[in-house]
C-alpha cells in the first residue's frame, strides 16, 4: 500500500463546477504540499499545510492531522484549471528527514467549457 | 529571478552513453533536489543537498547514477552508463531551509530524457 493515496484517479468536470481532490496518508508527516503540474509538464507549488485551511483564490486546501487527509477544493472551476494535481507529504522522521517528501500518484483534472 | 534552471530540456542519447543533467538553483535557496518523474512510478525523489552537501541518496537507484553540488549555484546529476529504463523527466527543484519540511520547493521545467 502507497504512504499517499489521492482520489480520485481521474476526474472530468464542467466548467463552473466545484471540485474536491483528496489525499491519504498512513504515517505521521511535518506537512503537506499540493502541487500542480500542466500539460507542458511543469511544476508549480499551490499550498504547503502542517495544519488548517489554506485559500488562494480559487483553490482552497485543508488538512485533518488526526484523520490523515487533506483535500484541495477548486471553486467555479474553469478550463485552464486542467492540469494533474499531486499531493505529497514531508514525514516524520527525524531531524534530517527534511526535503524527503513522498508523493501521490496524482490526479488528472480535466475541466470541460 | 529566472527561477530554477535545468539544461538540456531534451536529452536523446543511446544505451551506455554517458548523460550530464545541470541545474541551477535559485539564488540563496540552500537546499537543492533532484526528482524523477515516470508513468510507473510518479515523482521519486532521488537526492538532496543542504548547503552543497548530500544530505540523502537513498532514492539514488544504483551505482551508475551520482549527482554532485560543488557550489551553491550549480549541480550535477550523471547517468553511466545510461539504459533505456532511466528515460524519463528528470526535475531540479530548490527551497529555502529551516529545521523542518515547512518550505515550499520550486520546480526547475525539468529535463526529458529518452534512453535508446
Amino acid at each position: 500500500k502507497n504512504e499517499v493515496e489521492q482520489s480520485p484517479q481521474n476526474l472530468t468536470a464542467q466548467e463552473g463546477e466545484f471540485i474536491t481532490i483528496n489525499c491519504s496518508y498512513s504515517v505521521g508527516i511535518s506537512a503537506l504540499h499540493w502541487l500542480q503540474q500542466h500539460p507542458g509538464g511543469g511544476i508549480v507549488s499551490l499550498f504547503m499545510l502542517s495544519s488548517g485551511k489554506k485559500k488562494h483564490g480559487r483553490l482552497i486546501a485543508t488538512i485533518n492531522i488526526q484523520e490523515k487527509h487533506s483535500s484541495l477544493h477548486i471553486t467555479a472551476s474553469h478550463p485552464r484549471d486542467s492540469a494533474v494535481y499531486i499531493c505529497a507529504v514531508g514525514l516524520n522522521a527525524g531531524g534530517t528527514s527534511y526535503g524527503k517528501l513522498t508523493f501521490g500518484q496524482g490526479t488528472i483534472l480535466t475541466v470541460h467549457p | 529571478d529566472a527561477g530554477v534552471i535545468q539544461s538540456p530540456r531534451h536529452e536523446v542519447t543511446e544505451m551506455g552513453q554517458e548523460v550530464t543533467l545541470r541545474c541551477k538553483p535559485i539564488s540563496g535557496h540552500d537546499y537543492l533536489f533532484w526528482y524523477r518523474q515516470t508513468m510507473m512510478r510518479g515523482l521519486e525523489l532521488l537526492i538532496y543537498f543542504n548547503n552543497n552537501v548530500p544530505i540523502d541518496d537513498s532514492g539514488m537507484p544504483e551505482d551508475r547514477f551520482s549527482a554532485k553540488m560543488p557550489n551553491a549555484s550549480f549541480s550535477t546529476l550523471k547517468i553511466q552508463p545510461s539504459e533505456p529504463r532511466d528515460s524519463a523527466v528528470y526535475f531540479c527543484a530548490s527551497s529555502l531551509g529551516s529545521s523542518g519540511v515547512y518550505n515550499e520547493q520550486f520546480f526547475g521545467p525539468g529535463t526529458r530524457l529518452t534512453v535508446l
